[in-house]
């Protein structure tokens, strides 16, 4: 069964850091696209960063620079360092795993399966 | 920066009526195009991928539709289970961008 669950969320004063971590079962990470969205409460959904099976990484503009993130293969996990947190930054954190769309020739991916969500509060 | 756009942002339906939700995408993204749903307290559930594909388990009633920059997410004969929060997001391989539109509420009229 497929299951990914966040863990790292909290409150923390603006400036702060924060590490997230993503848990998957039932498939592996490092094969897998991955991605963290957030959605700050009571908005809509926003993607923060991607990372490919390859090791590529890929990050909105609003996180470039303070947002790290990684997998590690050994534990199969997904994380997301976040540094220099700012109030905007207040939001659910998700993760989730991308699927490829193999329609042309180089795939693109659409998020597949997700996590239930970690809560994290920028504010002093 | 592909923005995404949807309407409206709340649409009310009786249950057991059609629901035609408009997603509209500032430039090309040709078929890439997902569909999500998110109920209160959950996180989002992928409904349609390539603009019209329905994801394993997504019951027939749901259909997608479009390509370019206009796409619709129609749903037939709702039902008491189908009123959430509906997303569209495009996923463009370069640059890597994956923006969501505002969502639209579905709720019960």
């Amino acid at each position: 069964e497929l299951q990914l669950v966040e863990s790292g969320g909290g409150l923390v004063q603006p400036g702060g850091s924060l590490r997230l971590s993503c848990a998957a079962s039932g498939f592996t990470v490092s094969s897998n696209f991955m991605t963290w969205v957030r959605q700050a409460p009571g908005k809509g959904l926003d993607w923060v960063a991607v990372i490919y099976s390859g090791g590529s990484t890929y990050y909105v503009d609003s996180v470039k620079g303070r947002f790290t993130i990684s997998r590690d293969e050994s534990k199969n996990t997904l994380f997301l360092q976040m540094t220099g947190l700012r109030a905007e930054d207040t939001a659910v954190y998700y993760c989730a795993r991308g699927a490829p769309d193999n329609t042309w020739t180089t795939p693109t991916y659409y998020f597949d399966f997700w996590g239930q969500g970690t809560l994290v509060a920028v504010s002093s | 920066e592909i923005v995404m756009t949807q309407s409206p942002a709340t649409l009310s339906v009786s249950p057991g009526d059609r629901a035609s939700l408009s997603c509209r995408a500032s430039q090309s993204i040709l078929s890439n195009l997902a569909w999500y749903q998110q109920k209160p307290g959950q996180s989002p559930r992928l409904l349609i991928y390539a603009a019209s594909t329905r994801a394993t388990g997504i019951p027939a009633r749901f259909s997608g539709s479009g390509s370019g920059t206009e796409f619709t997410l129609t749903i037939d004969s709702l039902q008491s289970e189908d009123f959430a929060v509906y997303y569209c997001q495009q996923y463009s391989h370069w640059p890597p961008s994956f923006s969501f539109g505002p969502g639209t509420k579905v709720d019960i009229k």
